[in-house]
C-alpha cells in the first residue's frame, strides 16, 4: 500500500463510451501525474498537476481530459477511446516536484477499448 | 527525446547471484532514480541519486552515476527469487524538476 488509490483496477468500456479514472492520495502531496505504460513501451508521462495546476500536457489526445478538483484527487476521462489507447494507466504523487521528490504510484488501471 | 535507456533489456540469473543493470540518459539531470515493477502492477520506488553523488546504497541495492558519461548502474546483490520483477530508471532534468521520465526497463528474472 503506497497511500495512492486507483480505482477502478480493471476497465473495459468500447468505443463511443465515456468513462473517468480515479485517483486518490493521502499523502499529502503537491503533486499529481498520468502514466500511460503500453506492451514494450516506456511509461509515457501524459499529464502532471502541480498544487492542482496543470503544468504538463505531453502532447495527449483530447480524447483524455483530465481533471484535479484539489490536491488530493485526480480524475481522467475519457470519451471515444480506441483500441491502441488499451493500456495500463498509472497515477502517481510526489511531494514537491521543484526538488525532483521521488513518486508513489497507485496499483494502475488495466483499461481494455473494444 | 526519451530519456532513461536500460541495458540490458532481459537478464536471467540464478538465486545468490548478483545483478546488475545500466541506464543511459541524455540531457543533464537533477536527480535520477530506481524503479521496481511487479507484473502488471504499480511502481515502486527504491533509491534516488542526486546529480551531485557518485554512489548511494541501501540494503542490498548499489546505485552509481557518472555524470560525464550520463549514465548509471543498479546492483542487486545476493539475488533472491523475490526480486524478479522490471527495474525502471527515470531521471529528472535539471531544466524541469516537474517532470519525472521514465526508461524502458530491464526485466530480471531470479530463478530459484
Amino acid at each position: 500500500e503506497t497511500g495512492v488509490t486507483q480505482t477502478p483496477r480493471h476497465l473495459v468500456m468500447g468505443m463511443t463510451n465515456k468513462k473517468s479514472l480515479k485517483c486518490e492520495q493521502h499523502l499529502g502531496h503537491n503533486a499529481m501525474y498520468w502514466y500511460k505504460q503500453s506492451a514494450k513501451k516506456p511509461l509515457e508521462l501524459m499529464f502532471v498537476y502541480n498544487f492542482k495546476e496543470q503544468t504538463e500536457n505531453n502532447s495527449v489526445p483530447s480524447r483524455f481530459s483530465p481533471e484535479c478538483p484539489n490536491s488530493s484527487h485526480l480524475f481522467l476521462h475519457l470519451h471515444t477511446l480506441q483500441p491502441e489507447d488499451s493500456a495500463l494507466y498509472l497515477c502517481a504523487s510526489s511531494h514537491n516536484p521543484a526538488v525532483g521528490a521521488e513518486a508513489f504510484f497507485g496499483q494502475g488501471t488495466r483499461l481494455t477499448v473494444v | 527525446s526519451q530519456q532513461g535507456e536500460e541495458d540490458p533489456q532481459a537478464l536471467s540469473i540464478q538465486e545468490g547471484e548478483n545483478a546488475t543493470m545500466n541506464c543511459s540518459y541524455k540531457t543533464s539531470i537533477n536527480n535520477l532514480q530506481w524503479y521496481r515493477q511487479n507484473s502488471g502492477r504499480g511502481l515502486v520506488h527504491l533509491i534516488l541519486i542526486r546529480s551531485n553523488e557518485r554512489e548511494k546504497h541501501s540494503g542490498r541495492l548499489r546505485v552509481t552515476l557518472d555524470t560525464s558519461k550520463k549514465s548509471s548502474s543498479l546492483l542487486i546483490t545476493a539475488s533472491r527469487a523475490a526480486d524478479t520483477a522490471s527495474y525502471f530508471c527515470a531521471t529528472v532534468a535539471s531544466s524541469n524538476t516537474g517532470k519525472l521520465i521514465f526508461g524502458q526497463g530491464t526485466t530480471l528474472q531470479v530463478k530459484p
